[in-house]
């Protein structure tokens, strides 16, 4: 049973428009989320996080919106950039020490010139 | 320069020949853990560690094994590879159980 999910494989948006990505989780008990970004061959780099507390994070083009009461959470880039063009990993964090990330399966953005 | 680095970065095998994929991080991190990154399933942890000779499994660990001798070094070893363990690899770690986790490069395996 996945507990992490992205539902869109893939998003295409235009240069300079916004992309939002979505993301949903089943397990309440997660308390901390990280969004993950991907070029092929190189490992996944990290690029925001929220945790349960917050329902917002900002890092300049990029913002975190947490939605807890709907287990949802989405990551807002804006203006979308062709660098951009990457698979995005959204991540849980269970609660306690172990600190053990669940993955979803990953959206690829494509940004168009 | 603070880094994950994995070796090898590409590797075809056969079937039941053991071999093992070095992680090394020089970051004085106390957490490291292995995934492996499937087309259509994401990213899954494979094992992870809170620090030196503390390990535990992650949600796929059947067919691995992981030592944790040093701080720096957590290598995964396959001792019978088979072809379902082709895959890639990815090695991460962090200051503690609870951040942000920095990844290496990943390691593409083939077993046939």
């Amino acid at each position: 049973d996945q507990q992490v999910k992205q539902n869109s494989p893939s998003l295409s948006v235009q240069e300079g428009r916004i992309s939002i990505l979505n993301c949903d989780y089943t397990n309440s008990m997660f308390d901390y989320f990280l969004w993950y970004k991907k070029y092929p061959a190189e490992g996944p780099t990290f690029l925001i996080s929220i945790s349960s507390i917050k329902d917002k994070n900002e890092d300049g083009r990029f913002t975190v919106f947490l939605n807890k009461s709907a287990k949802h959470l989405s990551l807002h880039i804006v203006p979308s950039q062709p660098g951009d063009s990457a698979v995005y990993f959204c991540a849980a964090r269970g609660g306690g020490s172990q600190g053990n990330l669940i993955f979803g399966k990953g959206t690829k953005l494509s940004v168009k010139p | 320069e603070a880094q994950v680095t994995q070796n090898p970065r590409y590797l075809i095998t056969v079937t039941g020949k053991k071999l093992t994929v070095t992680c090394s991080q020089n970051m004085n991190h106390e957490y490291m853990s292995w995934y492996r990154q499937d087309p259509g399933l994401g990213l899954r942890q494979i094992y992870y560690s809170m620090n030196v000779e503390v390990t535990d499994k992650g949600d796929v660990p059947e067919g691995y094994k992981v030592s944790r001798k040093e701080k720096r070094n957590f290598p995964l070893i396959l001792e019978s590879p088979s072809p379902n363990q082709t895959s890639l690899y990815f090695c991460a770690s962090s200051f503690e159980g609870r951040g942000r986790q920095y990844f290496g490069p990943g390691t593409r395996l083939t077993v046939t």
